[in-house]
């Protein structure tokens, strides 16, 4: 059979708590990074992004945090849902040189929430 | 809006073989994207469009790959002859490209491939 999401980090947690998903970057030069939901059997869909010249950025449950010293992305979602359940992939673009806003994509992790 | 539509959703061929991905962007979307998605990892860029001109292909297979946008909207995504390793969800996507920077990619269901 198939050897589904055995190479990716996954994160359980229960209905109501909050979730961390990590995300190292390599490119020092991006200038933006953006988190990306994706569902079994569907495409990535956007959640949220940063610019580079921000730490922090909210939106409706969800919280990104940028930390370059360290080339670090995170990913908080408050009062976890089970409709939350999916792999989350954080995603680094370099709008400079020939890159003209090309998206690389980080490993991802699998989000179980347990009702 | 409706959303980057793709077809088919599936599909399943032997070794060697040619197959064929179409899809349509969000009306009003200049930018056009090929990902491939093998499976437990992120999307790969194979190939970007600005309009109908290629702007970045250098992770196009291109002895096997082409792909064409000739009106600059619906692209499809050629494959000839297939190989075990295309095996993958060929992902498209769009955007505005009012800032390539800013722009946000706009995914597509995909196209599940299975090369036999």
């Amino acid at each position: 059979g198939e050897s589904v999401g055995l190479h990716l980090p996954t994160l359980s947690v229960q209905e109501g708590d909050n979730s961390i998903i990590n995300c190292a970057y390599s490119n020092s030069a991006s200038d933006y990074f953006i988190w990306y939901k994706q569902e079994s059997g569907k495409g990535p869909q956007f959640i949220i992004d940063i610019r580079s010249n921000m730490d922090k950025r909210q939106g409706q449950r969800v919280t990104v945090l940028l930390n370059k010293t360290v080339k670090h992305l995170s990913l908080q979602i408050a009062a976890t849902q089970p409709g939350d359940s999916a792999v989350y992939f954080c995603a680094e673009k370099d709008a400079g040189g020939t890159s003209y806003g090309k998206l690389t994509f980080g490993q991802g992790t699998i989000l179980t929430v347990h009702p | 809006e409706a959303g980057v539509a793709q077809s088919p959703r599936y599909k399943i061929i032997e070794k060697r073989q040619s197959v064929a991905f179409w899809c349509n962007p969000i009306s009003g979307h200049a930018t056009l994207y090929w990902y491939q998605q093998i499976l437990g990892q992120g999307p790969k860029l194979l190939i970007q469009f600005q309009n109908n001109g290629v702007v970045d292909d250098s992770q196009l297979p291109k002895d096997r790959f082409s792909a064409e946008r000739l009106k600059g909207v619906d692209s499809t995504l050629k494959i000839q002859p297939a190989k075990l390793e295309d095996s993958a969800v060929y992902l498209c996507a769009s955007s505005r490209f009012r800032d390539p920077a800013a722009d946000t990619q706009y995914f597509g269901p995909g196209t599940r491939l299975t090369v036999l």
